[in-house]
């Protein structure tokens, strides 16, 4: 059964980058199936969907975001990382990553880890 | 990009009411949309896929219906654990969400 697993600090200084890693347990990022996405829930509003990755290292972004935000891939530890740049009070959020195949939904999603952006 | 819009924003109803949550896109996405329950703190739970496939374990009192532009979620009879927020995603380009329903006792 596959697991995934946010990690990374929950506080992050206005301005700096701000760092996550989802591990993959039951499955293998190289899988060509699967797209895996990083979405975030901020205070008060609803989810936003940040962007997601193929095994290949392709990676599609929500406009919104693109110009701040890299999705990449460790295939060797079978996880993707996200990175968000010069955040703001913004960008404070739960971030979830969660994978797809193509056309499906969002059916399995990690626990989701609060990052909080604040000097 | 193609937008999408829920509505009602919130909604209050009481449990055995039937309730209906609306989500219509800004061009057609064919049936590539599907519904997710969110409660406090936790990751969201697919309901429904492809419009009106409901998935596994899903109660029954849910259902969906919709194509190109229009879709719903009906909630038959609300039971105590079916107050969350609600929400619609298309998955005919990148997978953006509607804007949520938060459904209130």
């Amino acid at each position: 059964q596959v697991q995934l697993q946010e990690s990374g600090p929950g506080l992050v200084k206005p301005s700096q980058t701000l760092s996550l890693t989802c591990t993959v347990s039951g499955d293998s990022v190289r899988t060509a199936s699967y797209f895996w996405n990083w979405i975030r829930h901020r205070p008060g509003q609803g989810l936003e969907w940040i962007g997601y990755i193929y095994h290949s290292g392709s990676a599609y972004y929500n406009a919104s975001l693109k110009s701040r935000v890299n999705i990449s891939v460790d295939t060797s530890k079978n996880l993707f990382s996200l990175k968000v740049y010069s955040v703001t009070a913004a960008d404070t959020a739960v971030y979830f990553c969660a994978r797809m195949r193509p056309l499906q939904p969002l059916e399995t999603w990690g626990q989701g880890v609060l990052v909080t952006v604040s000097s | 990009d193609i937008q999408l819009t829920q509505s009602p924003s919130f909604l209050s109803a009481s449990v055995g009411d039937r309730v209906t949550i609306t989500c219509r896109a800004s061009q057609g996405i064919s049936t590539y949309l599907a519904w997710y329950q969110q409660t406090a703190g936790k990751a969201p739970k697919v309901l429904i896929s492809a419009a009106s496939t409901l998935q596994s374990g899903v109660p029954p009192r849910f259902s969906g219906s919709g194509s190109g532009t229009e879709f719903t979620l009906t909630i038959s009879s609300l039971q105590p654990e079916d107050f969350a927020t609600y929400y619609c995603q298309q998955l005919n380009s990148y997978p953006n969400f509607g804007q949520g329903t938060k459904l209130e006792i």
